[in-house]
């Protein structure tokens, strides 16, 4: 069945580090992409999403581009602030259906 | 604007006993979802409502678990003679009519302990 596996944290960076939380999928057929990220003591907010086959998306400085041949979509920052501590999730939604496939989340924690 | 609430945010129930969690999701959302998330662990789907259509609960892990969405709008999973494993926070979400791509809109989740 579809899956996705994202890298297992927690990810321990110094303010101004660059980031990547590496996210990979199995899915039939093309399915859209998404990370959520969860901050303490908050609910599930979408960060970026990305529907099609090279498509970027990107928000508050973060960036992940959906790569079909290497089936993945790396969640990226150049320069991550201790604001960003939280957990990251990656999640697929295939086109035939709609409910969210999510990864376990990888914990992200900005020292300063 | 609002978004999607639950209640309660946090519930303590005893083993056996039966529990009820609310969702009220964004105003005119036809599809609402309920995901189960475990300690450490992602979100895992239970089931999905079109207006008042249960179209999936293939999540479901037992019997003891039901949702509905009489109205089309407010929604309640219940489940009954709670088991220790039914320990985990259950989310709700809403998303509009547009398609497969549209965002699921989150609530704050519902803490369930079972003691």
């Amino acid at each position: 069945g579809d899956s996705v596996t994202q890298m297992e944290g927690p990810v321990t960076l110094s303010e101004e580090a660059f980031l990547t939380i590496n996210c990979t999928y199995t899915a039939t057929g093309y399915p859209s992409l998404f990370w959520y990220v969860q901050y303490p003591g908050e609910g599930l907010q979408l960060l970026l999403k990305a529907t099609k086959a090279d498509d970027k998306g990107s928000n508050k400085g973060f960036e992940a581009t959906y790569r079909k041949e290497t089936t993945s979509f790396h969640l990226e920052k150049g320069s991550v602030q201790v604001s960003d501590s939280a957990v990251y999730f990656c999640a697929l939604s295939r086109q035939a259906g709609t409910a969210l496939i999510f990864g376990k989340g990888t914990t992200l924690s900005v020292s300063s | 604007g609002a978004g999607v609430s639950q209640s309660p945010r946090y519930k303590v129930a005893k083993r056996g006993q039966d529990v009820a969690l609310r969702c009220d999701p964004i105003s005119g959302h036809v599809s609402l979802f309920w995901y189960q998330q475990a300690l450490g662990q992602g979100p895992e789907f239970l089931t999905y409502f079109q207006n008042e259509a249960q179209l999936d609960k293939s999540g479901l892990p037992s019997d003891r678990f039901f949702a509905e969405r009489p109205e089309g709008s407010v929604s309640t999973l219940k489940i009954q003679r709670t088991q220790q494993e039914d320990s985990a926070v259950y989310l709700c979400a809403s998303k509009g009519s547009g398609g497969v791509q549209e965002t699921q809109y989150f609530g704050p989740g519902t803490r369930l302990l079972v003691l």
